[in-house]
C-alpha cells in the first residue's frame, strides 16, 4: 500500500533554531497538508498546498512557518525561529487530485521537541 | 461553539458490546465526512467515508444527517482491537479538513 513517508521520526531542537521537517508524499497525489498534534490535544489544520502554491492556510500558519516543494518529490515545513510551544507532532498528508470525497493518507509523523 | 464537536467520553465496553458514537458539526456549507481512527502516538488512518445514504464496512456503521448536521458510527461486536481514539473529521473545501477532538474507546476482555 502506497505511504506517505516523514522525516525525522523525532526532532530535538534548542528554542530559536529553525528546523526544517521532511515529507515525501504518494507520488501520484497532488494535495499536501501538513497538520500538527500538541500532546493531549486535537489534529489541528496548518496549510494546504497544490499546485505550487498555498490554497489554504490556519491562523497557527504564520510569518515564522513556510512549506515548499523543492523537487516534485520532498514536501517540507520549515519553521524559522522555534518556540516551546511548537513542540508537537506534526503530520503530513496527501490526497488525490480530484477525489475531494476520499479522504487523507497521514505520514506516521515528526516528533518536534523545542528546549 | 466548536467547528465539529464529539462525544467527550472516554467509552469503556466489554468485548461484544456495540457502541455508538456522535458528532455534530457547525457549518452548514461542509461536504465531506469521515471517520478515523487514532491509535496512542501514531497518524490518523481513515476508517471511512461518510455518506448521506448510511454506509456500512464490516462491523462498521457510519450515518450522515445534513438537516441536523450530525454523523454518527456505530462498532458492532467490539474487538479488544478496536481500542483507540476515533476522530470525527469535516471537509467544508478542498482546502482543509476540521477534526473533532476525538473520543477515546477501550474495550475489555
Amino acid at each position: 500500500e502506497p505511504e506517505v513517508t516523514q522525516t525525522p521520526s523525532h526532532q530535538v531542537t534548542q528554542m530559536g533554531q529553525e528546523v526544517i521537517l521532511r515529507c515525501v508524499p504518494i507520488s501520484n497525489h497532488l494535495y499536501f497538508y501538513w497538520y500538527r498534534q500538541i500532546l493531549g490535544q486535537k489534529v489541528e489544520f496548518l496549510v494546504s498546498f497544490y499546485n505550487n502554491e498555498i490554497s489554504e492556510k490556519s491562523e497557527i500558519f504564520d510569518d515564522q512557518f513556510s512549506v515548499e516543494r523543492p523537487d516534485g518529490s520532498n514536501f517540507t515545513l520549515k519553521i524559522r525561529s522555534t518556540k516551546l510551544e511548537d513542540s508537537a507532532m506534526y503530520f503530513c498528508a496527501s490526497r488525490e487530485q480530484g477525489a475531494f470525497n476520499y479522504g487523507y493518507t497521514f505520514g506516521s509523523g515528526t516528533r518536534l521537541t523545542v528546549v | 461553539r466548536k467547528e465539529v464537536e464529539q462525544d467527550p467520553g472516554p467509552f469503556n465496553v466489554p468485548e461484544g458490546a456495540t457502541v455508538a458514537f456522535n458528532c455534530t458539526y457547525s457549518n452548514s456549507a461542509s461536504q465531506s465526512f469521515f471517520w478515523y481512527r487514532q491509535d496512542c502516538r501514531k497518524e490518523p488512518k481513515l476508517l471511512m467515508s461518510v455518506y448521506s445514504s448510511g454506509n456500512e464496512d464490516g462491523r462498521f456503521t457510519a450515518q450522515l444527517n445534513r438537516a441536523s448536521q450530525y454523523i454518527s458510527l456505530l462498532i458492532r461486536d467490539s474487538k479488544l482491537s478496536d481500542s483507540a481514539t476515533y476522530l470525527c473529521v469535516v471537509n467544508t473545501n478542498a482546502g482543509k479538513s476540521t477534526f473533532g477532538d476525538g473520543t477515546t474507546l477501550t474495550v475489555k476482555p
